[in-house]
């Protein structure tokens, strides 16, 4: 069974620019959680979406944004990027959202690079 | 809202030998998950062991194995046996039980753990 997957693996971007990642979980999973990971403050929850519906957000500016289609692949958008926006992006699959006995599968991440 | 905190930012061992990674928490709730996840310099951060706060017995995944001290909020890995496939970033996370609790994961700051041949 293939893993979460991540596309690209790295992007560089220029400041004022838009970018979008993309997220594709584990065949069969619904969930599908974004994180990102800075050397100052660490892994963050973005957000988390199950069955189209974002379930939570985490405290980011409304520049963040995401969807999940039908398939449960996950886009990121980051509009009106900033130099603090460089960091590696992660997304993490799970069958369902909050369940006692569920996974969660990391993809490798997206490394975003903002000059 | 819960924090995770992980004041060794690194850590050496020697291989074969055990080391054990603290962890402490704070939350209002009574029911919750706490994690170890492994990042290695690949990057993919892989689920190394995982306790539900509601079961006194403290998880054990082979060579891994935690200390659940729930009164104290602590919770640390002790990895046996050291191997050189063990070195990598090791976060501690925590996530809700609450009713309509999603996946959220609150990360620790991590903890980069070396082994020594």
């Amino acid at each position: 069974k293939a893993g979460v997957t991540q596309t690209p693996r790295y992007l560089i971007k220029t400041r004022g620019q838009q970018v979008t990642l993309s997220c594709s979980p584990i065949s069969g999973h619904r969930s599908v959680s974004w994180y990102q990971q800075t050397p100052g403050q660490g892994l963050q929850f973005l957000f988390e979406y199950f069955s189209e519906t974002q379930r939570n957000k985490g405290n980011f500016p409304g520049r963040f944004s995401g969807r999940q289609f039908s398939n449960s692949r996950s886009e990121m958008n980051v509009s009106t990027l900033e130099l603090g926006d460089s960091a590696l992006y992660l997304c993490a699959s799970s069958l369902v959202s909050g369940s006692s006995t569920d996974t969660q599968y990391f993809g490798p991440g997206t490394r975003l690079t903002v000059l | 809202a819960q924090t995770v905190t992980q004041s060794q930012p690194e850590m050496s061992v020697q291989e074969a030998e055990t080391v054990t990674l603290s962890c402490t928490y704070d939350t209002s709730e009574s029911d919750y998950y706490l994690f170890w996840y492994k990042q290695p310099p690949s990057r993919q951060m892989i689920l190394v062991i995982r306790q539900e706060a509601y079961k006194q017995q403290n998880a054990t995944e082979n060579r891994f194995s935690v200390n659940f001290q729930k009164a104290a909020k602590s919770f640390s890995l002790k990895i046996s046996d050291s191997q050189l496939g063990d070195a990598a970033m090791y976060f501690c996370a925590y996530r809700s039980r609450a009713m309509g609790a999603n996946s959220k994961l609150t990360f620790g700051k991590g903890i980069t753990l070396s082994v020594r041949p």
